[in-house]
């Protein structure tokens, strides 16, 4: 597609389920991003992917939170047990190039945890 | 570490000139972003300062002071289309500058 494209665009799970979050970036963009935006709040960075691997993950909160990017194009966001604090948009964004001036963002995921 | 501080809300007219003002602490810079976000949208990039000095691209602009730890974006001939959320922007201070910290953003009203 000609954008960013995040599945799906509302979920709404109960407290300790499973959840997964799809993102299909720009095409040729080898860099991918995975943001999180609460209510009023600038985006929150959670991970970074260089092609396959995860570049950096150090704004991953804790553990139940896990990403992949298998072939280098899409990528899924997975929580496990999900808790009431994990509710808010989460954002995908890739890039071209390495230098992070430009992101091309998606219109987010939605996540409402009951 | 990393910190934006940017005002929380703007209002302005249409037709006029609005500056929306952001100043940031970085261990290392990398540059100075802007994006654009209606609101259950998308953010969209508006420009990218790297350098000291005024880029200008159409009814936007943006500044960059390294000395100052200080930038700003302006919106010229305000149109309504233009209220929004603004938000700052620098590179994590890992030495990557791959990822951005995000100010807190500032929402624009333009009124008719």
């Amino acid at each position: 597609g000609a954008g960013v494209s995040q599945t799906p665009s509302n979920k709404v799970t109960e407290k300790g389920k499973y959840v997964e979050l799809r993102c299909d970036p720009i095409s040729g963009h080898t860099a991918l991003y995975w943001y999180r935006q609460s209510l009023g709040q600038g985006p929150e960075f959670l991970i970074y992917f260089q092609g396959t691997g995860a570049a950096d993950d150090s704004g991953l909160p804790n553990d139940r939170f896990f990403a992949v990017r298998p072939e280098g194009s899409v990528s899924t966001l997975k929580i496990q047990r999900t808790e009431r604090g994990d509710s808010a948009v989460y954002l995908c964004a890739s890039s071209p190039t390495k230098i992070a001036g430009e992101l091309f963002f998606g219109e987010g995921s939605r996540l409402t945890v009951l | 570490g990393q910190s934006l501080e940017q005002p929380s809300e703007v209002t302005a007219v249409e037709g006029a000139i609005v500056q929306i003002n952001c100043t940031y602490q970085t261990s290392g810079f990398y540059g100075l972003s802007w994006y654009q976000q209606h609101d259950g949208g998308a953010p969209t990039f508006l420009s990218y300062n790297a350098l000291d000095g005024l880029e200008e691209t159409g009814r936007f602009s943006s500044f960059l002071s390294r000395s100052d730890s200080y930038g700003y974006l302006l919106l010229q001939e305000l149109q309504m289309k233009d209220s929004a959320s603004y938000f700052c922007a620098v590179p994590l201070s890992s030495g990557s500058a791959r990822q951005l910290t995000f100010g807190s953003g500032t929402q624009l009203t333009v009124l008719p």
